[in-house]
């Protein structure tokens, strides 16, 4: 199965400021998706991200907030813009593979 | 819409007790169901999945399987280790369909 490598794995961040969080993959493939994760809580999906198109975005999140880019078949970056405590989640991302899904290690994020 | 249900935790056991995670769900289709780990401190394994009805899916001693007739996939385990302390998430995912995920059930085991 596809191997993710996510970074930075944690980060600590002044409100208003923004954060850009890497995710490579040791294979090609077709869309990418990014998670997050609020304290004690389950996943809720962000994003789709497909290379060479606009990210599709789930209810409640929006481009502005979470620019998402996709320049090629294994690397994707997720921003979170303009900060607030409320942001504090871990975020993942996530790609098919023929046996299920992979997960990134995360990135937790700490917004003070 | 589809949707899962887990029972809630914390779950506490002792060493070499035995261990059930209960996961129901709800969907429109015939989804594909899976269980992920979550180890303290990491993201997300796969741990395992079963594709249609009373397919087993099991790993590191773990088994789930697709009950259709009680949409279930309960979790586990006859003999659980200090080590398999993590949250358990059940998913779900139909066909065209994103993840479900179900809300995650903290398992804390004990020496």
């Amino acid at each position: 199965s596809a191997v993710i490598s996510q970074k930075p794995s944690r980060d600590i961040c002044q409100r208003g400021t923004s954060l850009t969080i890497q995710c490579q993959v040791d294979s090609q493939v077709t869309m990418m998706f990014w998670y997050r994760q609020q304290p004690g809580q389950s996943l809720t999906l962000i994003a789709t991200a497909n290379q060479g198109s606009e990210a599709t975005y789930e209810s409640g999140f929006v481009i502005d907030k979470f620019p998402i880019s996709r320049p090629n078949l294994t690397f994707s970056t997720l921003t979170v813009s303009n900060m607030s405590p409320e942001d504090s989640s871990i975020y993942l991302c996530s790609v098919e593979t023929d046996y299920g899904y992979t997960f990134g290690s995360g990135t937790r994020l700490t917004v003070v | 819409g589809d949707s899962v249900t887990q029972m809630e935790g914390p779950v506490t056991l002792s060493e070499e007790a035995f261990l059930t995670i209960n996961c129901t769900y709800t969907a429109t289709g015939y989804p594909s169901l899976f269980w992920y780990v979550q180890y303290p401190g990491e993201g997300l394994q796969l741990l395992l999945k079963a594709t249609k009805a009373d397919d087993k899916g099991s790993n590191k001693g773990f088994e789930a399987t697709y009950r259709k007739e009680t949409t279930s996939f309960h979790l586990e385990k006859g003999s659980v280790q200090v080590s398999d302390s993590a949250v358990y998430f059940c998913a779900l995912k139909d066909y065209g369909q994103n993840f479900v995920f179900g809300p995650g059930t903290r398992l804390s085991v004990l020496p």
